[in-house]
């Protein structure tokens, strides 16, 4: 079965500083990889998307992501992030026709 | 466009009374999702539906959920009786996925469920 896993529960950065989330997967086929970010209290918005092509892969805000195949791995990246950027992020995957399986997230907090 | 609506923001009722949530997808998309949100599980597929139709409800917890969509701006999740073990966040999510569709699922604010 499909699934992703988000090793890390909860990150901790300082503001201005890179920052990298890691996405693992776990799919038989080339998987259709998402990243989603959720603020408090708000929906989940799309922040970059991977299925096929160029495996670095440009998204809203700033984030990149690379997908790995060798490494079955789907992180996020940021050179430089902003306080705002403070909030839940999840990595998910495709499991056919559209439904999506996510990760259980990654709370980030920035400090200034 | 407004966005996927979802009503109430909030709910606060007691076990056993029954609940109903409410979505509007957003206009023209032919795909709805129902997600339960809670710090145990995390994100989980209840159900979805195509062109009004269900899909996949294998995500739906028990009998006493259920999920209907009479039409394609209109989705309903009822839970009855409900339990304390519901409280969640419940989102709905929808998608267009014809011509220039962009595969991105886009999520209302959520419905905020406690049960006492």
């Amino acid at each position: 079965a499909q699934s992703v896993t988000q090793p890390d529960i909860h990150i901790t950065v300082s503001e201005g500083a890179s920052l990298e989330l890691r996405c693992n997967y776990s799919y038989g086929a080339t998987p259709y990889l998402f990243w989603y970010v959720q603020s408090p209290g708000q929906g989940l918005q799309l922040l970059l998307k991977y299925f096929s092509g160029d495996t670095l892969v440009q998204g809203i805000k700033g984030f990149e992501a690379e997908f790995k195949r060798s490494q079955s791995s789907f992180n996020l990246r940021k050179p430089s992030v902003h306080w705002s950027d403070a909030a839940e992020y999840f990595c998910a995957v495709y499991t056919g026709r559209r439904a999506l399986t996510f990760g259980s997230g990654t709370r980030l907090q920035v400090q200034p | 466009d407004a966005g996927v609506i979802q009503s109430p923001r909030h709910e606060v009722t007691e076990m056993g009374q029954e609940v109903t949530l409410r979505c509007k997808p957003i206009s023209g998309h032919d795909y709805l999702f129902w997600y339960r949100q809670t710090m145990m599980r995390g994100l989980e597929l209840l159900i979805y539906f195509n062109n009004n139709v269900p899909i996949d409800d294998s995500g739906m917890p028990e009998d006493r959920f259920s999920a209907k969509m009479p039409n394609a701006s209109f989705s309903t999740l009822k839970i009855q009786p409900s339990e304390p073990r519901d409280s969640a966040v419940y989102f709905c999510a929808s998608t267009y996925t014809g011509l220039r569709s962009t595969d991105t699922q886009y999520f209302g604010p959520g419905t905020r469920l406690t049960v006492l």
